[in-house]
């Protein structure tokens, strides 16, 4: 069965750092591309950021709120991705999903998806 | 303000047919880029509905379908279901952005 399960988020002050994974199973993690998808409390849901596959180069591209703050890493003797976030602002408070993108160039979509881990962040 | 428009709520009572608008510009639905439609239900997380702006993936109901004109698109639900009950979103591809972007969600409530 192919499965994603977020970890890692915690409550961060404001300007803090943080790492969430999101560990694979039932496939290799690097042959997939990969997007982040965050919700804030009682919100819509927002485009991250992703990665390639490493066949397709294993490149990164984010959104302009998070673009220069957050990256995205592959470990893959562990099958796990992970979203490095720095100078975290309180209005990046959300759940964050990890979903594999699937589908025809840019008409792709979030195939199948973790279960979120929630990122706090306040002082 | 999100870049693709949804109704906030709809509503209907089991059996009924109710329908969910998305509606975007020519940067992305218009451009024409794919619609797909997801469902959250309470406390969980996004789950794919409707792919390819009318393609169910396997395991999803064929009371629900999709369709797509121009700049906009509707997911349908023929006949409503308690279980049903749950927030709706539509996704497409937007080429100014060069990001995914979605619809800001229809909570669609069962009577």
């Amino acid at each position: 069965e192919v499965k994603l399960v977020e970890s890692g988020g915690d409550l961060v002050k404001p300007g803090g750092s943080l790492r969430v994974a999101c560990a694979a199973s039932g496939f290799t993690i690097n042959t997939e591309w990969i997007a982040w998808v965050r919700q804030a409390p009682g919100k819509g849901l927002e485009w991250v950021g992703r990665i390639k596959s490493q066949r397709d180069g294993g490149t990164t591209a984010f959104a302009a709120p998070v673009n220069g703050r957050f990256t995205i890493s592959r470990d893959d003797s562990k099958n796990t991705l992970y979203l490095q976030m720095s100078s975290l602002r309180t209005e990046d408070t959300a759940i964050y999903y990890c979903t594999i993108m699937r589908g025809p160039g840019a008409n792709d979509y979030g195939l199948t998806w973790g279960q979120g881990t929630l990122v706090t962040v306040s002082s | 303000q999100s870049v693709l428009t949804q109704p906030p709520s709809v509503s209907g009572a089991p059996g009924q047919r109710v329908t969910i608008s998305c509606t975007g510009s020519s940067s992305n639905l218009g451009a024409p880029y794919d619609v797909h439609w997801y469902q959250q239900l309470p406390g969980a997380a996004p789950k794919l509905l409707i792919s390819g702006n009318m393609n169910r993936p396997s395991g999803v109901p064929d009371r629900f379908s999709g369709s797509k004109s121009g700049t906009s698109a509707s997911l349908a639900n023929t006949g409503l279901q308690p279980e049903d009950e749950a927030d709706y979103y539509c996704q497409s591809y937007d080429s100014g952005l060069r990001t995914w972007v979605f619809g800001g969600g229809t909570k669609l409530t069962v009577l």
